[in-house]
């Protein structure tokens, strides 16, 4: 079964460098999540799309935004990233619509990126 | 404060073991979900349980939900070396399209 796709799986960048990460969800997932864990964390929630629209927005700082696509994909961008930026980023999907399933609700979760800061 | 604490920390037994891992969580949920994550890899989906469910199996995995306690606990049958990796619950508060909170997670080490 088809996944959710991430890419590129590990990036590199100097301080105050921005980069964009991008997230191709589960065919006919309708949300879309951003998730960052840092080293020996937890997974933090950062931002959410559903149906192209932002859903929800956790702590994610003014330096990052998103956006979620026609062709339902989403990037993540990033500026004048810093040290503690370094982290593994998780992009996540789900299906809310109808039929109800058993998978309705659950959030399959892509490769992740690894950024590295240097 | 922080939602889905799982206990305990790290779990080391024997391959062929049963492994029980509790989360405990604060706000109300709409359902718990749990995750594997090998070092440094992806999270893997285990089970989804919702809140009018008590108890859900999935292969060797049994996990359990207590709403009263806001507890849920996950069993591992008959470990295997390769169930070595972190687990994760996550607390879903209103199942429409919202947020997942992790807990800190339990490292389970299975000894050949």
């Amino acid at each position: 079964a088809a996944g959710v796709i991430q890419s590129p799986r590990h990036l590199i960048k100097e301080k105050r460098e921005t980069a964009t990460l991008k997230c191709y969800p589960i065919p006919r997932h309708d949300t879309v999540y951003w998730y960052q864990q840092g080293p020996g964390q937890d997974p933090q929630f950062l931002i959410s799309f559903y149906e192209k629209m932002q859903s929800d927005k956790g702590s994610i700082p003014d330096r990052f935004s998103a956006q979620q696509f026609s062709d339902y994909h989403s990037e993540l961008n990033m500026s004048s990233l810093e040290l503690g930026d370094s982290a593994l980023y998780f992009c996540a999907s789900s299906f809310l619509g109808t039929p109800v399933s058993e998978s309705t609700d659950t959030q399959y979760f892509g490769p992740g990126t690894r950024l590295t800061v240097l | 404060s922080q939602q889905g604490e799982e206990d305990p920390q790290a779990l080391s037994i024997q391959e062929g073991e049963n492994a029980t891992m509790n989360c405990s969580y604060k706000t109300s949920i709409n359902n718990l979900q749990w995750y594997r994550q090998n070092s440094g890899r992806g999270l893997v989906h285990l089970i989804l349980i919702r809140s009018n469910e008590r108890e859900k199996h999935s292969g060797r995995l049994r996990v359990t939900l207590d709403t009263s306690k806001k507890s849920s606990s996950l069993l591992i049958t008959a470990s295997r070396a390769a169930d070595t990796a972190s687990y994760f619950c996550a607390t879903d508060p209103t199942g429409a399209n919202s947020k997942l909170t992790f807990g800190k997670g339990i490292t389970l080490s299975v000894r050949p």
